[in-house]
């Protein structure tokens, strides 16, 4: 069974930019999450996705925002880009309706460095 | 705002020697615990977890103990190898059912053979 892949793995972007992040979860799960990694701040949550509706939100400001399609696919996009942004972006599916009592499966994540 | 606070920061040990990593977190309603392994160039992998109406739970060399009282809880690792080197993250839930987890800050733990 193929694991959670992100889409692209590495990306470099300037300030001002806008970038869009892939995400394809385990077949058949439905949940959605996506998550900040920082050296100096660990894994923060940005948003989690059930049945193409945003269930919650971690605090960030509204440039960064997602969606979930049909087939469970998910994309999170960040528009103008500051430098504080570079980070590694992780996305983890969940078999389960509930990524909170559930096992989530990370993808490798796209690490995206900002110029 | 909820938090979870993981110590220490980083961790080295000799080969099977016992690494202990510990956790408090701030949410009483918090009722599900796991912890996560993160080797270099991978995203993090589930290593075990633990449910409020269990104190202690154990799989082999890794251990983990809940003190609900407290609001802690701690991952103990026996008999330790170089494989086991990489970073370590505690969670727990916040939000309910609905909700998500709040991670900690993670542990580089360091296993010199």
């Amino acid at each position: 069974k193929a694991g959670v892949t992100q889409t692209p793995r590495y990306l470099i972007k300037t300030r001002g930019q806008q970038v869009t992040l892939s995400c394809s979860p385990i077949s058949g799960h439905r949940s959605v999450s996506w998550y900040q990694q920082t050296p100096g701040q660990g894994l923060q949550f940005l948003f989690e996705y059930f049945s193409e509706t945003q269930r919650n939100k971690g605090n960030f400001p509204g440039r960064f925002s997602g969606r979930q399609f049909s087939n469970s696919r998910s994309e999170m996009n960040v528009s103008t880009l500051e430098l504080g942004d570079s980070a590694l972006y992780l996305c983890a599916s969940t078999l389960g309706e509930s990524p909170a009592y559930n096992e989530q499966f990370f993808g490798p994540g796209t690490r995206l460095t900002v110029l | 705002g909820e938090n979870v606070e993981q110590h220490p920061s980083t961790l080295s040990v000799q080969e099977g020697d016992s690494a202990v990593i510990k956790c408090t977190y701030s949410d009483s309603a918090s009722n599900y615990f796991p912890w996560y392994k993160q080797e270099l160039g991978k995203g993090p992998q589930l290593i075990i977890d633990i449910r409020s109406n269990v104190g202690e739970k154990k799989d082999q060399r890794i251990a983990v103990t809940l003190n609900k009282t407290a609001k802690h809880f701690s991952l103990h690792i026996t008999e330790t190898q170089p494989e086991d080197s990489a970073v370590y993250f505690c969670a727990a839930t916040y939000g309910g059912s609905q909700g998500n987890l709040i991670f900690g800050k993670g542990t580089k733990l360091s296993v010199k053979p």
